[in-house]
């Protein structure tokens, strides 16, 4: 396995179904992030984990909750999303050295979800 | 608010030929980086390149490089030689140091290259 790997790749879900989205880098990285891609809208930074901690979370509904159990694994905990939910999350990871938000971010292929 | 703006929804060039992609930012920092994300059919987002605002030098990397104009925070992205597999969502970006950790992206330019 090289780079940043996602699963599932797509996922669909009921509005009371419970899911989760899982990242896996393997690239040696401390940061990751998750990342929402919606339609014709810049990309928007959900949540970041430095050395496991997170240090961002940027205004997201309590219905999308993260985990980060080590460096290398990150999830997103789904739970009764709504239909405007429905869109591409990206994890990303980088380098993560403390207080520097100017590493390169390298990404996965991303989870396309879609909510019913 | 920090923006990036990227005027081109979407731009064509015959391959082989050149094409320039164009990406404006707002932000009253003197020291950030800037960034150009590709992202194919595959969705994988892809580094192409990467600039230092305190670099007065334009960042290359091979076919690709870039024009960066302080002053007018204008970043354009120069792709020589187009390749069918250049075909892709080009994004432009910015981040601040040390002020968190956010990647302000622009909305994205679709390139098409056509043989």
């Amino acid at each position: 396995e090289t780079g940043v790997t996602q699963t599932p790749r797509h996922l669909v879900m009921g509005m009371t179904n419970k899911k989760s989205l899982k990242c896996e880098q393997h690239l040696g990285h401390n940061a990751m992030y998750w990342y929402k891609q919606s339609a014709k809208k810049p990309l928007e930074l959900m949540f970041v984990y430095n050395f496991k901690e997170q240090t961002e979370n940027n205004s997201v509904p309590s219905r999308f909750s993260p985990e980060c159990p080590n460096s290398s694994h990150l999830f997103l905990h789904l739970h009764t999303l709504q239909p405007e939910d429905s869109a591409l999350y990206l994890c990303a990871s980088s380098q993560g050295l403390r207080g520097a938000s100017t590493d390169t971010q390298y990404f996965g292929p991303g989870t396309r979800l879609t909510v019913l | 608010a920090q923006t990036v703006t990227q005027s081109q929804p979407e731009m064509s060039v015959q391959e082989a030929e050149t094409v320039t992609l164009s990406c404006t930012y707002d932000t009253s920092e003197s020291d950030y980086y800037l960034f150009w994300y590709k992202q194919p059919p595959s969705r994988q987002m892809i580094l192409v390149i990467r600039q230092e605002a305190y670099k007065q030098q334009n960042a290359t990397e091979n076919r690709f490089s870039v024009n960066f104009q302080k002053a007018a925070k204008s970043f354009s992205l120069k792709i020589s030689d187009s390749q069918l597999g250049d075909a892709a969502m080009y994004f432009c970006a910015y981040t601040i140091p040390y002020s968190g950790y956010a990647l302000n992206f622009g909305k994205g330019t679709s390139l098409l290259v056509t043989p």
